[in-house]
């Protein structure tokens, strides 16, 4: 079965650009939640979204946004890059049901860096 | 604010000591408590999970312990090897959704 399967792995911005980081969840998940991890801060969640719709939100400023498409794989996009959006991004899965039964798989993440 | 407050950020043991990893959360509404374990240039992966209606609950050489009342959980590594080498994040969150982490331990195993 396959995993958790984020592109591209590095990527490497200047100020004030945009990017789009992409992630393919494991077959069947409906859920797909981004976290930011950085050496200052660890991993921070961003959102999630289930079923096309951002079920939960972190506390990031609008220029962090995602989406959900209808086979679940889902893309999050940073834009008007800053410094302190160097991180590496990372992608989890899970079935998504609200019952509890969730394990998040988490991708090998994006490696950003912003110059 | 982090919500989950680990320590220590670094330990250093031998080959089969016992690093202990403790976790401390302020949020009652809890009820989910991971453990992921990171490779570097890996994304963190599930180690071992517990609900606060459980003291104690292990996998293999992987134990948590879990105190309600003290708003505590750690992790014990029994028997640890070089390959346990990694950082260890605890993490906590209602009903699986949005997890906060804490800020994680790295771990390294002398042979």
């Amino acid at each position: 079965k396959a995993g958790v399967t984020q592109t591209p792995r590095y990527l490497i911005k200047t100020r004030g650009q945009q990017v789009t980081l992409s992630c393919s969840p494991i077959s069947g998940h409906r859920s797909v939640s981004w976290y930011q991890q950085t050496p200052g801060q660890g991993l921070q969640f961003l959102f999630e979204y289930f079923s096309e719709t951002q079920r939960n939100k972190g506390n990031f400023p609008g220029r962090f946004s995602g989406r959900q498409f209808s086979n679940s794989r889902s893309e999050m996009n940073v834009s008007t890059l800053e410094l302190g959006d160097s991180a590496l991004y990372l992608c989890a899965s899970s079935q998504g049901s609200v019952s509890g039964a969730n394990v998040l798989t988490f991708g090998a993440g994006s490696r950003l860096t912003v110059l | 604010q982090q919500q989950v407050k680990q320590s220590p950020q670094s330990l250093i043991v031998q080959k089969g000591g016992i690093p202990i990893i403790n976790c401390a959360y302020e949020n009652t509404a809890f009820d989910y408590f991971p453990w992921y374990q990171q490779f570097p240039g890996k994304g963190p992966a599930l180690l071992i999970a517990i609900r606060p209606d459980v003291s104690e609950k292990k996998e293999g050489r992987f134990t948590i312990s879990f105190n309600k009342s003290a708003k505590q959980f750690s992790l014990h590594i029994m028997d640890s090897q070089p390959g346990d080498s990694a950082t260890y994040f605890c993490a906590a969150s209602i009903r699986r959704h949005k997890l906060s982490f804490g800020a994680g331990t790295t771990v390294t195993v002398r042979a």
